[in-house]
């Protein structure tokens, strides 16, 4: 069974700092891998898309990491804000996912992030 | 351009009532996903719609069915409710079928309690 487990389910941090969030999953063969900021209340925005070629993607102060032979991946944040906290959530696709295949998707329950000045 | 919008925001009904809610996507978008988001269990999928049709339907009793209009415009309902079915309820738009290159483009959802 395809499944995607996040770690911590909740950290909190001092703004200014830096944190990093993991994703592990199984998802076989496997396609592309999604982070998600999901901010309280509101619905999931992208942050970052990464395919199984790549190793890092980079959106402002945030930095995926891609490691498909592990199937791991990790969103760091730097120089945390008080803006940042948010669920974020890992979503990945697996290979042949072309037409009408969005139940394919799976999703992890996220990581609670609370920045606290 | 405007971005996903649902409504309603905040429902309250009571068990065993019906209820209904809608979902306007980006745009020019076609596919309209729904999924259902809990505490424990994350983002779950419901249904997607592409032209006005259900493609694709996720591990959901009967009680939950959806339709599309020709304009792309999404509804959702929900018959007999349960105190299980609080939940947000996250409806998603895309271009292309499945999210695409450009994936789904969420909106802010509407938070449903049951009593």
């Amino acid at each position: 069974k395809n499944q995607v487990e996040q770690s911590p389910q909740s950290l909190i941090i001092l703004e200014g700092k830096n944190c990093t969030l993991q994703c592990n999953y199984t998802v076989s063969p496997f396609s592309n891998l999604r982070w998600y900021k999901q901010d309280t209340g509101r619905g999931p925005v992208s942050l970052t898309i990464m395919t199984f070629s790549e190793n890092t993607k980079s959106n402002g102060r945030y930095t995926a990491t891609l490691d498909a032979d592990t199937k791991q991946s990790s969103l760091h944040i730097t120089a945390s804000q008080l803006s940042d906290s948010a669920s974020y959530i890992c979503v990945v696709s697996p290979r042949g996912l072309s037409n009408f295949g969005n139940e394919k998707l799976t999703f992890g329950t996220g990581t609670r992030l609370t920045i606290i000045p | 351009k405007a971005g996903v919008t649902q409504t309603p925001r905040y429902l309250i009904k009571t068990r065993g009532q019906q209820v209904t809610l809608s979902c306007s996507p980006i745009s020019g978008h076609r596919s309209v996903s729904w999924y259902q988001q809990t505490p424990g269990q994350g983002l779950q999928f419901l249904f997607e719609y592409f032209s006005e049709t259900q493609r694709n339907k996720g591990n959901f009793p009967g009680r939950f069915s959806g339709r599309q209009f020709s304009n792309s415009r999404s509804e959702m309902n929900v018959s007999t409710l349960e105190l299980g079915d609080s939940a947000l309820y996250l409806c998603a738009s895309s271009l292309r079928a499945s999210g695409g290159e450009q994936g789904q483009f969420f909106g802010p959802g509407t938070r449903l309690t049951v009593l």
